[in-house]
Protein backbone atom coordinates (compact mmCIF):
# COMPACT_ATOMS: atom_id res chain seq x y z
CA UNK A 1 0.00 0.00 0.00
CA UNK A 2 0.95 3.67 -0.32
CA UNK A 3 2.99 5.03 2.40
CA UNK A 4 4.24 8.48 3.10
CA UNK A 5 7.48 9.87 4.94
CA UNK A 6 8.43 13.34 6.06
CA UNK A 7 12.09 14.32 6.29
CA UNK A 8 13.98 17.44 7.06
CA UNK A 9 15.40 19.50 9.43
CA UNK A 10 13.61 19.59 13.06
CA UNK A 11 14.98 22.93 13.94
CA UNK A 12 14.77 26.15 11.88
CA UNK A 13 16.21 29.84 12.52
CA UNK A 14 13.88 32.31 12.55
CA UNK A 15 14.07 33.85 8.98
CA UNK A 16 15.37 30.98 7.43
CA UNK A 17 13.76 28.75 4.68
CA UNK A 18 12.10 25.85 6.08
CA UNK A 19 12.78 22.69 3.98
CA UNK A 20 10.94 19.35 4.13
CA UNK A 21 10.61 16.57 1.84
CA UNK A 22 8.02 13.67 1.49
CA UNK A 23 8.75 10.32 0.08
CA UNK A 24 6.50 8.33 -1.95
CA UNK A 25 6.76 4.26 -1.75
CA UNK A 26 4.23 1.71 -2.65
CA UNK A 27 2.84 3.78 -5.72
CA UNK A 28 3.97 6.44 -7.95
CA UNK A 29 3.28 9.74 -7.97
CA UNK A 30 2.66 10.19 -11.57
CA UNK A 31 -0.02 7.98 -11.19
CA UNK A 32 -2.05 11.25 -12.31
CA UNK A 33 -5.20 10.59 -9.60
CA UNK A 34 -4.22 12.54 -6.76
CA UNK A 35 -2.83 15.98 -5.93
CA UNK A 36 0.13 15.94 -3.21
CA UNK A 37 -0.10 18.08 -0.51
CA UNK A 38 1.32 19.33 2.83
CA UNK A 39 -0.78 20.60 6.27
CA UNK A 40 0.58 21.72 9.41
CA UNK A 41 -0.84 21.81 13.16
CA UNK A 42 0.50 24.15 15.25
CA UNK A 43 1.12 22.88 18.47
CA UNK A 44 -2.26 22.57 20.03
CA UNK A 45 -4.03 23.55 17.31
CA UNK A 46 -5.97 22.72 14.39
CA UNK A 47 -4.88 21.69 10.69
CA UNK A 48 -4.19 24.03 7.96
CA UNK A 49 -3.68 23.63 4.74
CA UNK A 50 -0.33 24.49 2.97
CA UNK A 51 -0.56 23.74 -0.60
CA UNK A 52 -0.68 21.19 -3.65
CA UNK A 53 1.65 20.03 -6.29
CA UNK A 54 0.47 17.43 -9.28
CA UNK A 55 2.69 15.22 -10.84
CA UNK A 56 2.93 17.58 -13.75
CA UNK A 57 4.20 20.25 -11.55
CA UNK A 58 0.93 22.15 -11.06
CA UNK A 59 0.27 24.34 -7.95
CA UNK A 60 -2.04 25.60 -5.65
CA UNK A 61 -0.74 27.52 -2.09
CA UNK A 62 -2.98 28.78 0.74
CA UNK A 63 -3.27 32.55 -0.01
CA UNK A 64 -2.50 32.89 3.95
CA UNK A 65 1.36 31.64 2.71
CA UNK A 66 1.52 32.25 -1.25
CA UNK A 67 4.19 34.75 -0.70
CA UNK A 68 6.71 32.54 1.29
CA UNK A 69 5.36 28.35 -0.13
CA UNK A 70 7.12 26.67 -2.86
CA UNK A 71 5.90 22.74 -3.45
CA UNK A 72 8.12 21.21 -6.32
CA UNK A 73 8.14 17.68 -7.12
CA UNK A 74 10.37 14.98 -8.50
CA UNK A 75 8.96 12.17 -9.76
CA UNK A 76 12.39 10.45 -10.65
CA UNK A 77 12.69 10.25 -6.73
CA UNK A 78 8.70 9.98 -6.14
CA UNK A 79 9.49 12.89 -4.27
CA UNK A 80 7.69 15.71 -3.30
CA UNK A 81 8.97 18.61 -1.59
CA UNK A 82 8.42 22.12 0.65
CA UNK A 83 9.73 25.17 1.08
CA UNK A 84 8.24 27.94 3.34
CA UNK A 85 10.96 30.88 3.60
CA UNK A 86 11.55 33.63 6.37
CA UNK A 87 10.13 31.69 9.09
CA UNK A 88 9.13 33.04 12.78
CA UNK A 89 7.76 31.26 15.74
CA UNK A 90 4.44 31.02 14.19
CA UNK A 91 5.72 28.85 11.89
CA UNK A 92 6.64 26.09 15.06
CA UNK A 93 4.40 22.65 13.95
CA UNK A 94 4.14 19.61 12.96
CA UNK A 95 4.25 19.36 9.09
CA UNK A 96 2.04 16.58 6.95
CA UNK A 97 2.17 15.19 3.96
CA UNK A 98 -0.80 14.11 2.35
CA UNK A 99 -2.16 12.21 -1.03
CA UNK A 100 -5.55 13.67 -2.10
CA UNK A 101 -8.32 12.38 -4.17
CA UNK A 102 -11.82 12.29 -3.23
CA UNK A 103 -10.06 13.08 0.62
CA UNK A 104 -6.58 13.26 2.02
CA UNK A 105 -6.84 9.12 2.27
CA UNK A 106 -2.94 8.32 2.90
CA UNK A 107 -0.32 10.44 5.20
CA UNK A 108 2.99 10.83 6.52
CA UNK A 109 3.65 10.27 10.18
CA UNK A 110 4.37 14.09 10.46
CA UNK A 111 7.39 15.63 11.34
CA UNK A 112 7.98 18.28 14.00
CA UNK A 113 9.64 21.16 12.83
CA UNK A 114 10.58 24.09 15.39
CA UNK A 115 11.57 27.75 14.71
CA UNK A 116 13.88 29.08 17.38
CA UNK A 117 17.15 30.59 17.75
CA UNK B 1 -11.94 30.75 0.90
CA UNK B 2 -14.69 29.00 2.68
CA UNK B 3 -14.92 28.87 5.96
CA UNK B 4 -15.81 25.35 7.78
CA UNK B 5 -17.48 25.63 11.78
CA UNK B 6 -17.80 22.68 13.56
CA UNK B 7 -20.15 21.96 16.70
CA UNK B 8 -19.91 21.50 19.28
CA UNK B 9 -16.27 22.44 20.15
CA UNK B 10 -16.29 19.75 22.73
CA UNK B 11 -18.82 16.60 23.14
CA UNK B 12 -18.48 14.78 26.45
CA UNK B 13 -20.27 11.41 26.04
CA UNK B 14 -20.14 7.77 27.24
CA UNK B 15 -19.17 4.56 25.59
CA UNK B 16 -22.60 2.94 23.49
CA UNK B 17 -24.14 6.33 22.96
CA UNK B 18 -24.88 8.40 19.61
CA UNK B 19 -22.45 10.80 19.06
CA UNK B 20 -23.49 13.50 16.34
CA UNK B 21 -21.36 15.83 15.26
CA UNK B 22 -22.04 18.95 13.06
CA UNK B 23 -20.08 21.08 10.16
CA UNK B 24 -21.59 23.99 8.53
CA UNK B 25 -19.78 25.76 5.51
CA UNK B 26 -19.92 29.75 4.88
CA UNK B 27 -21.04 28.90 1.49
CA UNK B 28 -21.93 25.24 -0.39
CA UNK B 29 -19.68 22.88 -0.94
CA UNK B 30 -21.88 20.67 -3.05
CA UNK B 31 -21.15 17.14 -1.47
CA UNK B 32 -17.40 17.88 -1.38
CA UNK B 33 -16.67 17.34 2.62
CA UNK B 34 -14.62 14.70 4.21
CA UNK B 35 -14.25 14.08 8.15
CA UNK B 36 -11.38 12.93 9.63
CA UNK B 37 -10.35 11.69 13.19
CA UNK B 38 -7.14 12.67 15.04
CA UNK B 39 -5.78 10.93 18.00
CA UNK B 40 -3.08 12.44 19.82
CA UNK B 41 0.38 12.02 18.33
CA UNK B 42 -1.26 10.55 15.20
CA UNK B 43 -1.74 11.38 11.76
CA UNK B 44 -5.20 12.77 10.91
CA UNK B 45 -7.07 9.34 9.65
CA UNK B 46 -9.82 9.95 6.49
CA UNK B 47 -13.20 8.61 7.76
CA UNK B 48 -15.70 10.11 5.03
CA UNK B 49 -15.12 11.51 2.34
CA UNK B 50 -17.69 13.49 -0.45
CA UNK B 51 -20.22 13.70 2.41
CA UNK B 52 -21.45 10.19 3.00
CA UNK B 53 -19.04 7.58 1.50
CA UNK B 54 -16.85 5.46 4.46
CA UNK B 55 -13.36 5.46 3.65
CA UNK B 56 -11.63 2.00 2.88
CA UNK B 57 -11.61 0.33 6.48
CA UNK B 58 -14.04 2.22 8.24
CA UNK B 59 -16.43 0.55 10.56
CA UNK B 60 -19.98 1.01 9.37
CA UNK B 61 -21.04 2.84 12.95
CA UNK B 62 -19.44 5.74 11.38
CA UNK B 63 -21.41 7.93 8.82
CA UNK B 64 -21.73 10.97 7.10
CA UNK B 65 -24.60 13.09 5.89
CA UNK B 66 -25.29 16.36 4.05
CA UNK B 67 -25.04 18.76 1.31
CA UNK B 68 -24.63 22.51 0.49
CA UNK B 69 -23.85 24.33 3.79
CA UNK B 70 -24.88 21.36 6.92
CA UNK B 71 -23.37 18.39 7.14
CA UNK B 72 -23.01 15.76 9.92
CA UNK B 73 -21.25 12.81 11.28
CA UNK B 74 -22.68 10.39 13.38
CA UNK B 75 -21.16 8.10 15.10
CA UNK B 76 -24.41 5.26 16.03
CA UNK B 77 -22.69 3.54 19.22
CA UNK B 78 -19.05 5.05 20.56
CA UNK B 79 -16.43 2.62 21.27
CA UNK B 80 -13.78 3.53 23.21
CA UNK B 81 -11.00 4.24 20.59
CA UNK B 82 -13.79 6.85 19.04
CA UNK B 83 -12.49 9.11 21.43
CA UNK B 84 -10.43 12.01 19.62
CA UNK B 85 -10.55 15.08 17.70
CA UNK B 86 -12.38 15.19 14.79
CA UNK B 87 -12.10 17.47 11.80
CA UNK B 88 -14.55 18.35 8.75
CA UNK B 89 -12.43 19.65 5.23
CA UNK B 90 -13.77 20.82 2.61
CA UNK B 91 -12.35 20.47 -1.64
CA UNK B 92 -15.11 22.49 -3.41
CA UNK B 93 -12.55 25.30 -3.48
CA UNK B 94 -9.31 26.29 -3.05
CA UNK B 95 -7.57 26.46 -0.41
CA UNK B 96 -9.07 22.99 0.64
CA UNK B 97 -9.71 24.31 4.21
CA UNK B 98 -10.51 22.37 7.45
CA UNK B 99 -12.97 23.05 10.35
CA UNK B 100 -11.67 24.05 13.96
CA UNK B 101 -12.10 20.48 15.20
CA UNK B 102 -14.66 19.01 17.69
CA UNK B 103 -12.92 17.30 20.91
CA UNK B 104 -14.93 14.04 21.30
CA UNK B 105 -14.01 12.96 25.14
CA UNK B 106 -15.29 10.71 27.62
CA UNK B 107 -18.19 11.63 29.78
Amino acid sequence: QVQLQESGPGLVKPSQTLSLTCTVSGGSISSGDYYWSWIRQPPGKGLEWIGYIYYSGSTYYNPSLKSRVTISVDTSKNQFSLKLSSVTAADTAVYYCAREGGGMDVWGQGTTVTVSS
Amino acid sequence: EIVLTQSPATLSLSPGERATLSCRASQSVSSYLAWYQQKPGQAPRLLIYDASNRATGIPARFSGSGSGTDFTLTISSLEPEDFAVYYCQQRSNWPHTFGQGTKLEIK
